[in-house]
């Protein structure tokens, strides 16, 4: 079975400062990992996936995340934060590469940017 | 292009009560998958549809069941609704044969509300 732990449910970072958010996964197969995020009153919008091609994966708005087997590690990075940044921000690791895979999450990170 | 689609954006019902919620997917897709977000929690799976058949299910009790449709929409329904189902369904739709190289895709959600 797959799990996610999500280190810190809530990060609070100023503008223009790193924003680093953890994650650890478990999986007794290969695992197929991604970061989305939630905007208030939203669905889960994509940031990025590893998909077992190059440890260090770029996402859309800044964002980059580096697999670390021998750490079971996922963590999300940005070197500057942005206002908008500030969101939830799920981890989940799938139970499969194929066609019917789901998606397990852990609880979630509220990112917090202030001015 | 529109992404997914879900109806209704909100619902209240009281305990006891069934409620059925319904699911378009993104063009394209083929596959429908229902997960249930609780307040301050991440989501989890509850079934995935392809084919008109459910494909996988996650740790739900019966009360929870679904249909797909022949043009990929889904429908999510629960009986003898409990205080505890009041939460955030999700539904996200994906190519079956793209597997993770084309991740979920999620609708905003409707949320559900039980008195």
């Amino acid at each position: 079975a797959q799990s996610v732990t999500q280190l810190g449910s809530h990060v609070s970072v100023s503008e223009g400062a790193l924003v680093l958010l953890r994650c650890n996964y478990s999986s007794s197969v290969p695992p197929y990992l991604f970061w989305y995020v939630q905007y208030p009153n939203q669905g889960l919008q994509l940031l990025l996936k590893y998909t077992s091609a190059a440890t260090l994966v770029k996402g859309i708005n800044g964002f980059e995340a580096e697999f670390k087997k021998s750490e079971t590690s996922f963590h999300l990075t940005k070197p500057s934060a942005h206002m908008s940044d500030a969101a939830e921000y799920f981890c989940a690791v799938s139970n499969s590469g194929g066609s019917n895979y789901k998606l397990t999450f852990g609880k979630g990170t509220l990112l917090t940017v202030n001015p | 292009d529109a992404g997914v689609t879900q109806s209704p954006t909100h619902l209240i019902k009281t305990r006891g009560q069934q409620v059925t919620l319904r699911c378009s997917p993104k063009s394209g897709h083929d596959t429908v998958s229902w997960y249930q977000q609780a307040l301050g929690q991440g989501p989890q799976f509850i079934f995935q549809y392809y084919e008109e058949e459910e494909r996988q299910r996650g740790n739900f009790p019966d009360r929870f069941s679904g249909h797909q449709f022949p043009n990929y929409s889904s429908e999510l329904n629960v009986n003898a609704l409990l205080l505890g189902d009041s939460a955030l369904y999700l539904c996200a739709s994906s190519r079956r044969d793209r597997g993770t190289n084309q991740p979920q895709h999620f609708g905003d959600g409707t949320r559900l509300s039980i008195l």
